[in-house]
């Protein structure tokens, strides 16, 4: 079985200010993680993805994200955020898969980021 | 390049009552995956359709259904509403591979409010 926690259901931060966006996982195997990002009214949208490697992820809109496997974590972070960052980030994870078939990706509850002007 | 597209927008129904929701995935994608994104709370896998057969299911009642079609656009049908079925249901499209490691892409959703 595996789990995402997002402990932050909020997190407020102002503007050209930094953040960090926290997410835990639980799985019992080997794990694929994400991050997405839900403007208002509208659907998903894959911020960065990890798989193997450095873990160090870059990914969109100057987002990146670390793995760090003993502290099962995977938190994203941006060094100056915009008005227009404003939106829930969900952070989900999935077991790396054998060949073929679909692995359960697993969403956690989501952070709503408010940024202040 | 359309993306991925749902309909209707919104949707109110009673409980008891049956509904329908559509779903036409990216241009190239064979793979429909639908979830279910309760207020307040992170999508929930329901399913998700390749080569118009169900292929994998989570942990949801058989009053969900769907359909895959030959031009891979998916229907998810809903039976006995229940007030617990208000939600946004997000489609999202991908290739049939890893599905783990491909992008899915997600469309804006059904918001379904039953009464």
């Amino acid at each position: 079985a595996q789990s995402v926690t997002q402990l932050d259901s909020q997190v407020p931060v102002f503007e050209e200010a930094p953040v960090e966006l926290r997410c835990n996982y639980s799985s019992s195997v080997s794990v694929y993680l994400f991050w997405y990002v839900q403007y208002p009214n509208q659907g998903l949208q894959l911020l960065l993805k990890y798989l193997s490697g450095s873990t160090l992820v870059k990914g969109i809109n100057g987002f990146e994200a670390e793995f760090n496997k003993s502290q099962t974590s995977f938190h994203l972070r941006k060094p100056s955020v915009h008005i227009s960052d404003t939106a829930e980030y969900f952070c989900a994870v999935s077991g790396s898969a054998n060949s073929g078939g679909y692995q359960k990706v697993t969403f956690g509850t989501g952070t709503k980021l408010q940024v202040i002007p | 390049d359309a993306g991925v597209t749902q309909s209707p927008t919104h949707l109110i129904k009673t409980r008891g009552q049956q509904v329908t929701l559509r779903c036409s995935p990216k241009s190239g994608h064979d793979t429909v995956s639908w979830y279910q994104q309760a207020l307040g709370q992170g999508p929930q896998f329901i399913f998700q359709y390749y080569e118009e057969e169900e292929r994998q299911r989570g942990n949801f009642p058989d009053r969900f259904s769907g359909h895959q079609f030959p031009n891979y656009s998916s229907e998810l049908n809903v039976n006995a509403l229940l007030l617990g079925d208000s939600a946004l249901y997000l489609c999202a499209s991908s290739y049939y591979r890893d599905l783990s490691t491909d992008t899915q892409y997600f469309g804006p959703g059904t918001r379904l409010t039953v009464l």
